[in-house]
């Protein structure tokens, strides 16, 4: 089976511009989770959807931050304006199952530079 | 501060040695992961075991469960060049809907 899709994998752009991340999960995954990793540290989840609704976004700048999973397929996760802390790599996952209880799949990630 | 928190923070060892690296977490879970993270790649799932499980196998891999102590470990025997990665433990919290990763052991093989 076709893995998690996520582009672009790298992005440079100057502190308070704005800047969006496609995700596309595997077939039939109903749960997808956007993290936030920063160099050197575990992955932070920053929202998670169970088909086209919010599960958890308890972490999500949603000052800042916000997500969409549009007919609970793919996602896109959008940074505006951006600070030099969102620096990092943000990691798409799905999953078959809900969140926690199944394996998750994670794709290569984009890697933000903020300068 | 982190539920899942690894130990060491990074491990060095000779082709063919056992690695392993172990994971404490502070509420009760319903399940622990571990996952492998490669150089600028996204996490791998490696085992899932869950709270009545104390210990699961999955080729070079073991991992052991005490929910006692609130921890869990990883073994990987007769380690290999491309087991150089980060381990990652994951936990799921009881009560919640998501997993909480840990700080991640750094794991080099030399050959």
């Amino acid at each position: 089976e076709a893995g998690v899709a996520q582009s672009p994998r790298y992005k440079i752009i100057e502190k308070r511009q704005s800047v969006a991340f496609w995700c596309n999960p595997i077939s039939g995954h109903a749960t997808l989770y956007w993290y936030q990793q920063i160099l050197g540290q575990g992955p932070k989840l920053l929202i998670q959807f169970q088909n086209n609704g919010v599960v958890d976004d308890s972490q999500l700048p949603k000052d800042r931050f916000s997500a969409e999973r549009l007919k609970g397929v793919d996602s896109t996760l959008k940074i505006q304006p951006a600070k030099l802390e969102d620096s990092a790599v943000y990691l798409c996952a799905s999953s078959s199952g809900t969140g926690g209880n199944q394996p998750q799949h994670f794709g290569d990630g984009t890697r933000l530079s903020i300068l | 501060s982190q539920q899942g928190e690894e130990d060491p923070q990074a491990l060095s060892i000779q082709e063919g040695e056992n690695a392993t690296m172990n994971c404490s977490y502070k509420t009760s879970i319903n399940n622990l992961q571990w996952y492998r993270q490669n150089s600028g790649r996204g996490l791998v799932h490696l085992i899932l075991i869950r709270s009545n499980e104390r210990e699961k196998h999955s080729g070079r891999l073991r991992v052991t469960l005490d929910t006692s102590k609130k921890s869990s470990s990883l073994l990987i025997t007769a380690s290999r060049a491309a087991d150089t990665a980060s381990y990652f433990c994951a936990t799921r919290i009881q009560g919640a809907q998501k997993l909480v990763f840990g700080q991640g052991t750094r794991l080099t093989i030399n050959p």
